[in-house]
């Protein structure tokens, strides 16, 4: 069972927004201003998306956006496209011992 | 940007170790402010960080592998490695060689390599 909760699924038809929920605790998530989310294709290595809650790496489309509540941190995908089907983690910095938890991943489909 | 390729044995016995190393190339891994870490992937499953060292030698690591589990550095070669120990199926996974910050998100990973663990 992973630390962060992420839902298994989610979906949307091209052009349409979605978005992805990561809750944690106080201990994570909610403790910190450090939650990632990853993109990983099949077969491939997740890549990095939003890092420390909303920003962007360089390269990466601003259809991709962050946010945080609370415990919750939240992936939106704005202008869905078929190439963002994909499976996308959320991570949270959990302090200098535990160092990282991961969310057990979403399955977005490109309907 | 650094570039990470991991290699070693796809395949290993029970109770035996398991090793990977993760070379680096296009940086160094002795530039401060970055942790090395490995990863891994249970087949049709989540992500699971297993620990990082940091090019002084310093280490941290998932408290649940802890006891079987070492990473070391080879600064002149630009590497670093995993051994863990008295493996068992359930070792069997993708691991991923990844570089991080201090704040725990993973810029720069490594393909991934299949590592079964059968007799």
């Amino acid at each position: 069972q992973s630390a962060l909760t992420q839902p298994p699924s989610a979906s949307g038809s091209p052009g349409q927004s979605v978005t992805i929920s990561c809750t944690g605790t106080s201990s994570d998530v909610g403790g910190y201003n450090y939650v990632s989310w990853y993109q990983q294709h099949p077969g491939k290595a997740p890549k990095l998306m939003i890092y420390e809650v909303t920003k962007r790496p360089s390269g990466v489309p601003d259809r991709f956006s962050g946010s945080k509540s609370g415990n919750t941190a939240s992936l939106t995908v704005s202008g869905l496209q078929t190439e963002d089907e994909a499976e996308y983690y959320c991570n949270s910095y959990a302090g200098s011992s535990n160092f990282v938890v991961f969310g057990g991943g979403t399955k977005l489909t490109v309907l | 940007q650094v570039q990470l390729q991991e290699s070693g044995p796809g395949l290993v016995k029970p109770s035996q170790t398991l090793s990977l190393t993760c070379t680096v190339s296009s940086g160094s891994i002795s530039v401060g402010g970055y942790f090395w870490s490995w990863l891994r992937q249970h087949p049709g499953k989540g992500l699971e960080w297993i620990g990082y060292i940091y090019y002084s030698g310093s280490t941290n690591y998932n408290v649940t592998l802890k006891s079987r589990l070492t990473i070391s550095v080879d600064t002149s070669k630009n590497q670093f490695s995993l051994n863990l120990r008295s493996v068992t199926a359930a070792d069997t996974a993708f691991y991923y060689c990844a570089r991080s910050g201090s704040n725990g998100f993973f810029d720069n990973w490594g393909q991934g390599t299949l590592v079964t663990v059968s007799s």
